[in-house]
């Protein structure tokens, strides 16, 4: 049973280079969402997807962009790290659209960008 | 703005009875969840209240007061395994859920 599937689980990367998390869930959730989380603030919504076809910007979205080719995948891009994009990404999933169920997470993707 | 505010930190004791607060100000309310973090892995889903009143499952309880816009997580017969992050999260007038920084718990022998 692998549920949400996230990589790299870690990565140092320089800054200005390009990168992609990757997001793979066998739910056959409809929704998915990629949030940052750091230190002493609560979880951030930098963007999701409602529905395969479908994405939305959430409260953090710059630097930042993602596609839903598909149910299963959810890719997060960083066109060009930042040392502000130092985090913790979480992927998440919901069955439903909306949050009005319980979300499954990744086990998260620590990047660092120097 | 919205705003989830819960104590950063708690210390308790194995055996005993802990209560977070969580209070909340956001735009519209669709519900309100209670997960729990252990360090360095992915929260995982504990409640979901969205009427009034206490929804008791085993060891944690979770209580919501929408007119006074408060909740609580009551963990009862602590364990050691309950050292963790609390998070608490309110869904908005979008569906969209606003999450508070979390309670790290503290169980100590």
């Amino acid at each position: 049973i692998a549920g949400i599937t996230q990589a790299p689980t870690s990565q140092i990367l320089a800054a200005g280079r390009r990168m992609t998390l990757r997001c793979t869930q066998d739910m056959r959730h409809n929704a998915m969402y990629w949030y940052r989380q750091d230190l002493g603030l609560g979880l951030r919504l930098i963007h999701y997807s409602n529905t395969a076809g479908t994405t939305g910007k959430g409260e953090v979205p710059d630097g930042y962009s993602v596609s839903r080719a598909n149910t299963d995948d959810f890719p997060l891009t960083l066109a060009s790290a930042v040392p502000s994009q130092t985090s913790v990404y979480f992927c998440a999933s919901s069955p439903g659209t909306g949050s009005t169920g319980e979300l499954f997470f990744g086990e998260g993707s620590r990047l660092t960008v120097l | 703005g919205q705003n989830i505010d819960q104590p950063t930190e708690m210390t308790a004791t194995e055996g005993a009875i802990v209560q977070i607060n969580c209070t909340y100000q956001t735009s519209g309310f669709n519900g309100l969840f209670w997960y729990q973090q252990h360090a360095g892995e992915a929260p995982t889903f504990l409640s979901y209240n969205v009427l009034d009143g206490l929804e008791e499952k085993g060891r944690f309880s979770s209580f919501l007061s929408r007119s006074k816009g408060y909740s609580y997580l009551l963990l009862k017969e602590l364990q050691m395994k309950d050292s963790a992050s609390y998070l608490c999260a309110v869904s908005d007038s979008n569906y969209q859920l606003i999450w508070g920084a979390g309670t790290k718990l503290i169980i100590k022998p």
